[in-house]
């Protein structure tokens, strides 16, 4: 199984409420990123983990929560978000090292409203 | 700074006729180049990967090609189709291999 997935594929949410991202991978992978992308603009880094720990956080605000329960699953919990927030987040997964490839979920249009 | 720029921002073609992507990018140290695929609203998918010792890297209708001295790399595709139609990224690897360093893309539309 060489896939990530993400759920839910859509999400519409109001300024008030809390809602979670969810992504999975089955591929054993060690690494699992969290990137957020403006239409017509490459993937921007927000958070990483490493072996569940995170590793890397893009200095997000903390209204963007990540989870990581166990070496398959990552979540992305939202609280308070604010409409420019609104964007395509993608979830990857990845072996590590710099030869290893990234595989990309399909990712979570989100729209806040 | 590190950085990737492509061009052409986006282009135009007619099925069945090839086109070349360019990528330049100022990323020191340099660990490998991939070339993505992304269809809108959908994530990213690899084409290719390339290290500093490779010059070409061939993936179906695909060839990508990296000049290291001049710090420039070409995706070409051969014999476009319509399900060619998506963004194309040109992503650098330096010496952190968890923050890839994206370009700035190229929308190619195909058309029948």
């Amino acid at each position: 199984d060489t896939e990530v997935t993400q759920t839910p594929k859509h999400l519409v949410m109001g300024m008030t409420n809390k809602k979670s991202l969810k992504c999975e991978q089955h591929m054993g992978h060690r690494a699992m990123y969290w990137y957020k992308q403006k239409a017509k603009k490459p993937p921007e880094l927000m958070f990483v983990y490493s072996y569940e720990k995170l590793s890397i956080n893009e200095s997000v605000p903390s209204r963007f929560s990540p989870e990581c329960p166990n070496s398959s699953l990552l979540n992305l919990h939202l609280h308070a978000l604010q409409p420019e927030d609104s964007a395509l987040y993608l979830c990857a997964s990845s072996q590590g090292g710099s030869y290893n490839e990234q595989f990309f979920g399909p990712g979570t249009r989100l729209t806040v409203l | 700074k590190n950085q990737v720029e492509q061009s052409p921002q986006s282009l135009i073609i007619l099925e069945g006729k090839n086109c070349t992507l360019q990528c330049n990018y100022t990323v020191s140290p340099f660990s490998n180049l991939r070339w993505y695929k992304q269809d809108t609203g959908r994530g990213p998918v690899s084409l290719t990967i390339m290290t500093f010792s490779e010059n070409t890297k061939s993936n179906g209708r695909y060839t990508a090609t990296l000049d290291a001295d001049t710090k420039q790399s070409s995706l070409h595709i051969t014999a476009s189709q319509l399900s060619d139609s998506a963004s194309y990224i040109c992503v650098v690897t330096s010496d952190d291999p968890d923050k890839l360093i994206f370009g700035t893309g190229t929308r190619l539309q195909v058309f029948p």
